[in-house]
């Protein structure tokens, strides 16, 4: 199967500031992947589709200008929470498909955000 | 977009007893996958399985896709199984998202 990492596993940071968590295909190339957001006691929620050379594709409900996305290369793909707020504070998790063959999707470890 | 549905959402045993959850969903699938999230939130695949029937250990699987089904058995059960079960599946080829269902979380005592 595919390996996937996430950096960094665990932000604290103040209301107000940006932060930015990066995800990476380790062992192939990935022209999408997905984010995802779970809050505590709740399942996984699809946030966008991060599309190699292409804009990213939204949820509805997610706001396109506080969660950008940017594909930057076949192996990585970044999620920038803009202008934080405790209401962002959250577990977010990227995954990849793994087209070889079959369409499954690997995740990586997460990353939980906590803002002040 | 399709529907999953999980249950149960809690199940307690004791440690050495069988189990199932299972899986319902609304529209033919093309991914399905079972996932076991470990206590630090890691999502571990368990089984890639839009139909048919898989064994891996302890554990098994069965979709039926025509009547829109999942099913994971997991056999002697130990305090390690303990944690949130989900299904997720997706009703399209190549990079279709997936849709989650709410989970089922097992609590296995010794």
């Amino acid at each position: 199967g595919a390996v996937v990492s996430q950096h960094p596993s665990r932000v604290i940071c103040k209301s107000g500031t940006s932060v930015k968590i990066e995800c990476r295909s380790l062992d192939f190339q990935a022209t999408t992947m997905f984010w995802y957001r779970q809050f505590p006691k709740q399942s996984l929620m699809l946030m966008a589709t991060s599309n190699e050379g292409s804009k990213a594709t939204y949820e509805q409900g997610v706001e396109k200008d506080k969660f950008l996305i940017n594909h930057a290369s076949l192996t990585l793909s970044t999620l920038t929470v803009t202008s934080a707020h405790p209401e962002d504070s959250s577990f977010y998790i990227c995954s990849v498909p793994y087209l070889m063959g079959s369409n499954e999707q690997f995740f990586g470890p997460g990353t939980r955000l906590t803002v002040l | 977009g399709i529907q999953v549905e999980q249950s149960p959402p809690d199940l307690i045993l004791q440690e050495g007893a069988n189990s199932t959850l299972r899986c319902n969903f609304s529209d033919s699938v093309n991914n399905l996958q079972w996932f076991h999230q470990n206590p630090w939130g890691q999502l571990i695949n368990l089984f890639y399985i839009p139909s048919g029937t898989k064994q891996n250990g302890r554990l098994s699987a069965t979709t039926v896709a025509t009547e829109r089904y999942s099913l994971l058995y997991i056999s002697s059960s130990q305090t390690t199984d303990s944690g949130v079960y989900f299904c997720a599946a997706s009703g399209g080829f190549g990079n279709e998202k997936l849709t989650f269902g709410t989970g089922t979380r097992l609590t296995i005592i010794p």
